[in-house]
């Protein structure tokens, strides 16, 4: 089975702290996915990579940056955190091309004072 | 605008009834659409997924109709049990490119 990790289930930061969250997947996959989650709004893309030191914006990319160092790992960085980004993030990951399957790590709340 | 939509916030049935959870898409270039499962505290989980060449698919107690002249695309769980609680979100990928574009979500409550 893939299997998606993602560093923290829970974190609480301060307004203007640097916040590194990590995902990590087992499978090889090609291409990994950061989204937020909001009540009402669904999934919303914040960046993608499909493959190593690539990476492309998604539809809500600011005030995020990420970093794909390594193919199973991805990482979305706020650069200075704000209140506006107290969300559940997701990570995900597919195989090849964009239509396989996503599979997706359990989340990270995030809460920021 | 691209948007994809569901009717109802919340469904509630009885357990052993069938469930049928509603979607509606406004990009009629989609050819690509998906359901997922997230479950409380968990990510979401495919479950089925349809291209635009079919009008219906089915699987382990799934199934999910497209209708593209309304733009509306439903899931139906069979026998629907208590493990299916969760929210389920409908999806749709334009043109194959690396965008999914997700709905809000239906919370499904079942009643033992």
């Amino acid at each position: 089975d893939v299997k998606v990790t993602q560093s923290s289930r829970y974190l609480v930061k301060r307004t203007g702290e640097k916040v590194f969250l990590e995902c990590v997947q087992d499978m090889d996959h090609e291409n990994m996915f950061w989204y937020r989650q909001d009540p009402g709004l669904g999934l919303r893309l914040i960046y993608f990579s499909y493959d190593v030191k690539m990476k492309e914006k998604g539809d809500i990319p600011e005030g995020y940056s990420v970093s794909r160092e390594k193919k199973e790992r991805f990482s979305l960085i706020l650069e200075s955190a704000s209140t506006n980004q107290t969300s559940m993030y997701l990570c995900a990951s597919t195989l090849g091309v964009p239509t396989d399957t996503q599979y997706f790590g359990p989340g990270t709340r995030l809460t920021v004072l | 605008g691209e948007s994809v939509g569901l009717h109802l916030p919340t469904l509630s049935v009885q357990e052993g009834d069938n469930s049928i959870i509603n979607c509606a898409y406004s990009n009629s270039a989609s050819d690509y659409f998906i359901w997922y499962k997230q479950e409380s505290g968990k990510g979401p989980q495919f479950i089925i997924d349809i291209r635009s060449n079919m009008d219906k698919r089915q699987g382990q107690r799934v199934t999910v109709l497209l209708n593209k002249t309304v733009k509306h695309l439903s899931l139906q769980i069979a026998a629907t049990q208590p493990g299916d609680s969760a929210v389920y979100f409908c999806a749709e990928n334009p043109g194959g490119g690396f965008k999914t574009i997700f709905g809000a979500g239906t919370r499904l409550f079942v009643k033992a």
